[in-house]
């Protein structure tokens, strides 16, 4: 069975720097995709940022980065230019690309932003 | 779209009651999910829908938990006997297939067993 594990459970930033969340997952697949979803307080989760594991390039969205290592099977999330909002738990999450599979979250990361 | 939506929100009830949670997805999402949260951990699935067919439980889902989708759409989730236990929050989310395509989650639904 696929495993995702976060090993930071809680981490601290200060607005305008960047910080990096860790992920490491474990599978048998070749084919899959990796997620970072964010969970607000009391609101809804969303998806921050997507990879394929066929893609080598590292997947970017705006201020919000990802460095892929395959053959370590680590995919950790690095925020730039910090702000109050990205203030939330960040999960990491895992998608085999055989079917039915569902996603498989690690127990998330809590960040906070101080001003 | 007006995203995956679930009612109730939060929930409290007596240990041994039942209860029902409905989830509505994003319209013409085939694939239906739920998932429970309990604080501090991530979501952990609980079950799938592809249309009305339920395609794979997980063996987190007791003999108490069932779940519907009867036509596709809206789908249940209902819990009977209800033990302190069940204390969770019970996420939907909805898709439009597998692999790279997004899953949207709703806002979830908190219960309290007391």
């Amino acid at each position: 069975a696929q495993t995702v594990t976060q090993s930071q459970p809680e981490m601290s930033v200060q607005e305008a720097e960047t910080v990096t969340l860790s992920c490491t997952y474990d599978t048998s697949e070749s084919d899959y995709y990796l997620f970072w979803y964010k969970q607000p307080p009391s609101r809804q989760m969303i998806l921050v940022i997507r990879q394929e594991a066929y893609k080598q390039q590292n997947a970017t969205e705006n201020r919000f980065s990802v460095n892929f290592q395959k053959a370590a099977k680590s995919f950790s999330l690095k925020i730039s230019d910090s702000q109050l909002g990205d203030a939330a738990m960040y999960f990491c999450a895992y998608r085999g690309n055989s079917g039915n599979t569902p996603l498989v979250f690690g127990k998330g990361t809590r960040l906070s932003v101080i001003a | 779209d007006t995203g995956v939506s679930q009612n109730p929100r939060h929930k409290i009830t007596k240990r041994g009651q039942n209860v029902t949670f409905r989830c509505d997805p994003i319209s013409e999402h085939n694939r239906l999910y739920w998932y429970r949260q309990t604080l501090g951990q991530g979501p952990e699935f609980l079950t799938y829908f592809q249309n009305e067919a339920q395609l794979e439980k997980s063996r987190l889902l007791s003999d108490r938990f069932s779940a519907e989708r009867p036509k596709g759409s809206f789908s249940t989730l209902e819990i009977q006997r209800t033990e302190q236990g069940d204390s969770a929050m019970y996420l939907c989310a909805s898709s439009s297939g597998g692999g790279r395509n997004t899953i949207y989650f709703g806002e979830g639904s908190w219960l309290t067993v007391v």
